[in-house]
């Protein structure tokens, strides 16, 4: 079973449209949750950070159900400017310090 | 702040070659990860130092691969000889551990052996 696995996609919507992303991890131990944001031949960034008691940055939701080892996004009304990559990460719990793994990603579309 | 630097952008280069890329990490960040990124496996992680020393270097392909860090704002990822599976985009990453786990990336070297 891979670390970080995500539906690959793609999700096609339209302009509006309210998309949910689904990603589960298989260490129980793991510690630290992101979103990156990856556009087309671009590096990842950061989107947010995922707390055990969920959080919200504008349009965006994340969502973190440790019992189930289970991530989270909600896009609420995507733009056109949304379509992108994004990519589940988390952080191991091991020696301080530890790399981030991240996910394979879900591409979203958005169109008008 | 000048972020993340890579180099080279692109390299294209023949089986058996030796192939250099470049890593200027932020200044002030202390820990630098080099990732590996192709269409079937994603984003993989092959090595990472913490305040210059190697911490864990355990996915690194193979002995082809090696990577250094001679100081705080120079890092290299050397393969050699290349071989046509190790065509990938290779970024380096840094951050700031003590103040969370925010990566910075750099735009990337998008390698190609022929």
């Amino acid at each position: 079973r891979k670390e970080v696995e995500q539906d690959p996609g793609p999700f096609n919507v339209p302009e509006g449209a309210t998309v949910a992303f689904n990603c589960t991890y298989s260490n129980s131990a793991s510690q630290s949750f992101f979103w990156y944001r990856q556009d087309c031949r671009k590096e990842p960034k950061l989107l947010m950070s995922v707390y055990s008691s969920g959080n919200e940055d504008g349009r965006f939701t994340a969502q973190l159900n440790r019992a189930s080892q289970y991530i989270s996004l909600l896009i609420r009304d995507s733009k056109l400017s949304d379509s992108a990559t994004y990519l589940c990460v988390v952080k191991p719990l091991l020696q301080a310090g530890t790399a981030l793994i991240f996910g394979k990603g879900t591409t979203l579309s958005v169109s008008s | 702040d000048a972020g993340v630097i890579q180099s080279p952008r692109h390299e294209v280069t023949e089986m058996g070659q030796e192939v250099t890329l470049r890593c200027k990490p932020i200044s002030g960040h202390n820990s630098l990860f080099w990732y590996r990124q192709t269409m079937m496996r994603g984003l993989e992680l092959l090595i990472y130092f913490n305040n210059n020393v190697p911490i864990d270097d355990s996915g690194m392909p193979e002995d082809r691969f090696s990577a250094k860090m001679p100081n705080a704002s120079f890092s290299t990822l050397k393969i050699q000889p290349s071989e046509p599976r190790d065509s990938a985009v290779y970024f380096c990453a840094s951050s700031f551990m003590q103040v969370g786990e925010k990566l910075f990336f750099g735009s990337g070297t998008q390698l190609s052996v022929l």
